[in-house]
């Protein structure tokens, strides 16, 4: 099974640009790569996916490298509103095996 | 708002008894998840539908739980003998027919209390 591991906690100050790196070495040829943002008491908000290369919206930017064994979800700018968890899912719409959200990335933003 | 609605938002119930949730996903989207979310960890996978067909459940689903989409639309999480175990977020989403990866859209969730 495709296994991610990122970072249990991160800290930032506002303003600043945060990079959450996910590792997933045993990724599929058809997998893609899945960032969610969750909220205490609120479902998971879905933020960008990609498959490789760079993928950009509005909210943020994800990086996968041409091996695609890690991805980087880069949030510009970030302020108190983006302390959040923030999960990396790795895998396929047919394939809920690898549908697994672990423990995710505490981010916290300070003023 | 055409996002993804669960009703009801919390629920309080006795050791025992049955419990029964309901999910509205967005319109058109032709998958539907039902998850569990306890503290401090991400949402556990429970069940899987496409259209009306349920295609997979966890290991997690135990015998009490039960998910139905009749018609393709709404759907229903059912949990007979509701056990202080059970005690947690339920949560739902939708993922459109041309998703390819876990494009997924989630509702408010269900709090479930059992005393």
């Amino acid at each position: 099974l495709a296994k991610t591991t990122q970072p249990i906690s991160m800290d930032s100050y506002e303003g600043q640009e945060v990079n959450i790196t996910c590792s997933h070495n045993n990724i599929a040829t058809n997998d893609y790569i899945t960032w969610y943002q969750q909220f205490p008491s609120q479902g998971p908000r879905f933020i960008i996916q990609g498959y490789k290369t760079k993928v950009t919206n509005e909210v943020a930017s994800l990086f996968i490298p041409a091996d695609r064994k890690s991805s980087t979800l880069s949030l510009p700018r970030v302020s108190l509103s983006d302390t959040a968890v923030y999960y990396c899912l790795v895998g396929d719409v047919y394939n809920t095996d690898k549908l697994i959200f672990g423990t995710g990335t505490r981010l916290q933003v300070f003023p | 708002d055409t996002g993804v609605s669960q009703d009801p938002r919390h629920k309080i119930t006795k050791r025992g008894q049955n419990v029964t949730f309901r999910c509205d996903p967005i319109s058109e989207h032709n998958r539907l998840y039902w998850y569990r979310q306890t503290l401090g960890q991400g949402p556990e996978f429970l069940t899987y539908f496409q259209n009306e067909a349920q295609l997979e459940k966890s290991r997690l689903l135990s015998d009490r739980f039960s998910a139905e989409r009749p018609k393709g639309s709404f759907s229903t999480l059912e949990i007979q003998r509701t056990e202080q175990g059970d005690s947690a977020m339920y949560l739902c989403a939708s993922s459109p027919k041309e998703a390819s990866g876990y494009e997924q859209y989630f509702g408010p969730g269900t709090r479930l209390t059992v005393t």
